[in-house]
């Protein structure tokens, strides 16, 4: 069974599209993430939910919205890409909010804008 | 949070025991130590954490002095599969769940 899962896996677009990347875990955390992984791999949060509530909001372009219909699903939608924008996003869940916990990595989203 | 410092590379060949060294000069009391392996095209994953002294599990041992501003991560008798980028992280006991990864180690293990 697989514990964190992504769609797509792979996802090429234009700029100016829309595009969303799912996740959703089965693990029964409480907590959930999403990384951005640039080209020269360097891993940055972007979000943090805990209980549908967003905790964490880094110096995201507001083109980035999350959302999380429910605990164990946390969507991300890009509004009108940029090329910058390429990168792979992964979705991770762990049991608390708390940094100590183990947190679960998806497989990841690579996301290439033309 | 506090900041990692640790070696951007580092190679090693089969069977051989492999030390990472971390060094996070200012970290806070309630910091704990943990580290994450990445292996290509694929999300991190946990492997060790600890406080202080010395931590043990099926992958790998984790010494942290006394003085705890470097943490040293020990893979014994590493294989080819063990090849990956490997992170050292700090982070507080509060609720916020950030952890910041560092540029990491990328092992490559030869044959």
């Amino acid at each position: 069974d697989t514990a964190v899962s992504q769609t797509p896996k792979y996802l090429v677009t234009q700029m100016g599209n829309d595009k969303s990347i799912k996740c959703e875990q089965n693990l029964g955390h409480d907590t959930m993430y999403w990384y951005k992984q640039d080209s020269k791999k360097f891993l940055k949060i972007m979000f943090s939910y805990n209980n549908k509530e967003l905790i964490i909001n880094e110096t995201v372009p507001n083109r980035f919205s999350p959302k999380s219909p429910d605990k164990a699903h946390l969507n991300l939608h890009i509004n009108s890409l940029e090329l910058g924008d390429s990168a792979v996003y992964f979705c991770a869940s762990s049991p608390g909010g708390a940094s100590y916990n183990e947190q679960f990595f998806g497989p990841g989203t690579r996301l290439t804008v033309l | 949070l506090a900041k990692t410092t640790q070696p951007i590379s580092m190679d090693s060949y089969e069977g051989q025991e492999v030390n990472i060294t971390c060094s996070h000069n200012n970290i806070a009391t309630n910091d704990y130590i943990t580290w994450y392996q990445q292996f290509p095209s694929q999300g991190p994953r946990f492997i060790i954490q600890g406080y202080k002294t010395k931590v043990t599990n099926e992958v790998a041992s984790l010494f942290i002095p006394a003085d705890r501003k470097s943490s040293t991560l020990s893979l014994p008798r590493v294989s080819l599969s063990d090849t990956a980028v490997y992170y050292c992280l700090v982070g507080d006991s509060g609720n916020t769940g950030k952890l910041i990864f560092g540029q990491g180690t990328t092992l490559q293990v030869k044959p």
